[in-house]
C-alpha cells in the first residue's frame, strides 16, 4: 500500500481565498483523522471519521473550516475564507479500528500522510 | 483524555542512551499510553504502546511502573537520526482522537 496519500504538498494563496486539502486514506481503514500543526499550539486534532461518518469535530476552529468524506477512500478539508493565521501543515492519519486488529484489540496506531505545509498571505 | 507533561526539549551525544518521561497522573483504568515519533518535514510515526510494565520493540522501550501515572520511553544508544519530537499520548486504544500537543524534542549531536 503507499500509505497515507495527501494533496497539494503545499499550497500558497491569498487571504480570501477557498482552499481544499485532500487525504486518501490507506485502502481498509475505517478511521481517518485530520490534524493541523503549528509552532504555537502543535499537532491539534482538528476532526475525525468512522466509516465515513464524523464522530467529533470539536477540534474545528470555526465555521470556516469543512471536512467531508463522501466514501471510505477520499476525505477533504476546505477552508473558506482562509486567513494567514490557517497558516500550517495539515496532516490526515488513517486508522483501523480495535477489532481490525484481531487479538490486540488495544492497538490504534495512526498512519500518518506526509501533510500539507499551506500558506496564507 | 488524560492530560500529559513531557519536557519541551532534550539533548544527547550520539550513543548515549535517552530517556524521555511522560506524566499522566490523571490516566484512566483503560487508558494506553502510547508514543510516536516525528521527523522534519514528515508525520508522525508510531513507536510503543504499553499498558503496564515494559514492553520493548526494535526501536525503544517503554517503562511504566505500577501506578501508571507516568512513563519513560527508553532510546538505547542513539544515532543523529534519532533527532525527532516525541510524543506521548493517553488514551483508550480504540482509535480515538488523542492529543498529540507540543511533544519533546531530542536533539543528538555528535
Amino acid at each position: 500500500d503507499a500509505g497515507v496519500i495527501q494533496s497539494p504538498r503545499h499550497e500558497v494563496t491569498e487571504m480570501g481565498q477557498e482552499v481544499t486539502l485532500r487525504c486518501k486514506p490507506i485502502s481498509g481503514h475505517d478511521y481517518l483523522f485530520w490534524y493541523r500543526q503549528t509552532m504555537m499550539r502543535g499537532l491539534e486534532l482538528l476532526i475525525y471519521f468512522n466509516n465515513n461518518v464524523p464522530i467529533d469535530d470539536s477540534g474545528m476552529p470555526e465555521d470556516r473550516f469543512s471536512a467531508k468524506m463522501p466514501n471510505a477512500s477520499f476525505s477533504t478539508l476546505k477552508i473558506q475564507p482562509s486567513e494567514p493565521r490557517d497558516s500550517a501543515v495539515y496532516f490526515c492519519a488513517s486508522s483501523l479500528s480495535p477489532e481490525g486488529w484481531g487479538h490486540i484489540p488495544s492497538y490504534n496506531e495512526q498512519f500518518f500522510g506526509p501533510g500539507t505545509r499551506l500558506t496564507v498571505l | 483524555l488524560a492530560k500529559t507533561t513531557q519536557p519541551i526539549s532534550m539533548d544527547s551525544y550520539e550513543g548515549q542512551e535517552v530517556n524521555i518521561t511522560c506524566s499522566h497522573n490523571n490516566i484512566a483504568t483503560n487508558d494506553y499510553i502510547t508514543w510516536y515519533q516525528q521527523f522534519p518535514s514528515q508525520g508522525p510515526r508510531f513507536i510503543i504502546q504499553g499498558y503496564k510494565t515494559k514492553v520493548t520493540n526494535e526501536v525503544a522501550s517503554l517503562f511504566i511502573p505500577a501506578d501508571r501515572k507516568s512513563s519513560t520511553l527508553s532510546l538505547p544508544r542513539v544515532s543523529l537520526s534519532d533527532t525527532a519530537v516525541y510524543y506521548c499520548l493517553v488514551g483508550e486504544g480504540s482509535g480515538y482522537a488523542l492529543n498529540f500537543g507540543k511533544g519533546t524534542s531530542l536533539l543528538v549531536t555528535p
